[in-house]
């Protein structure tokens, strides 16, 4: 499988800060990286989707200006949480797409811990 | 928005006791993914299945990608008490290459 990095993986900030969260991967080029944000024993909740060279497709719901996502090389997307706020607090976990048999798979991040005090 | 449905919720079982756990859709997909999450970690992929009907052995795992498209199962056999985590499904719905997933099965193994 691919191998995709995360940094930091762990990260405490007061409200009001911006936070930049960075997703790699190691061993190939991923032209579509995903981002997600997961709540306690939930399931994964995608929030965008990064194409690198161009902006990024955010879901219904997700403030594009409040998590700003730059993919700006072909193994690095970042997201950044603007102004976080409490609520904001969460795991954040990206992947990017492997393409095995032709058919896009996603390989995840380590994931990173927020917490906004 | 679209769904999978992922059944059991969660499961206690004996070490060394086979597991099943299965995914279904009213959408048909064109792949399907099986992963595992440990506490604190990302999603581990497990097996990938990309053809209706394909079964797929991991070492003591194996899914299958169901012939209509719609379902997927995840066996585990002679679990031990690494197995222990969430296991989540996800699809990929045909033309797409964003990914949907189960709410996920937490699996608890006493030996």
């Amino acid at each position: 499988g691919a191998v995709v990095s995360q940094h930091p993986s762990r990260v405490i900030c007061k409200s009001g800060t911006s936070v930049k969260i960075e997703c790699r991967s190691l061993d190939f080029q991923a032209t579509t990286m995903f981002w997600y944000r997961q709540f306690p024993k939930k399931s994964l909740m995608l929030m965008a989707t990064s194409n690198e060279g161009s902006k990024a497709t955010y879901e219904q719901g997700v403030e594009k200006d409040k998590f700003l996502i730059n993919h700006a090389s072909l193994t690095l997307s970042t997201l950044t949480v603007t102004s976080a706020h409490p609520e904001d607090s969460s795991f954040y976990i990206c992947s990017a797409g492997g393409r095995e048999r032709g058919t896009d798979t996603q390989y995840f991040g380590p994931g990173t811990r927020l917490t906004v005090l | 928005g679209q769904q999978l449905n992922q059944s059991p919720q969660s499961m206690f079982i004996q070490e060394g006791e086979d597991v099943s756990m299965n995914c279904t859709s009213s959408s048909i997909f064109n792949t399907w993914l099986w992963y595992k999450q440990d506490p604190g970690e990302g999603p581990v992929l497990l097996i990938a299945l990309y053809k209706a009907g394909e079964l797929t052995s991991n070492g003591r795992l194996t899914a299958q990608f169901g012939i209509t498209r719609k379902d997927s199962f995840l066996n585990i056999s002679a679990s031990i008490p690494s197995d222990v985590g969430i296991y989540f499904c996800a699809g990929q719905l045909i033309g797409g290459n964003k990914l949907v997933f189960g709410a996920g099965t937490i699996l608890r193994v006493k030996s």
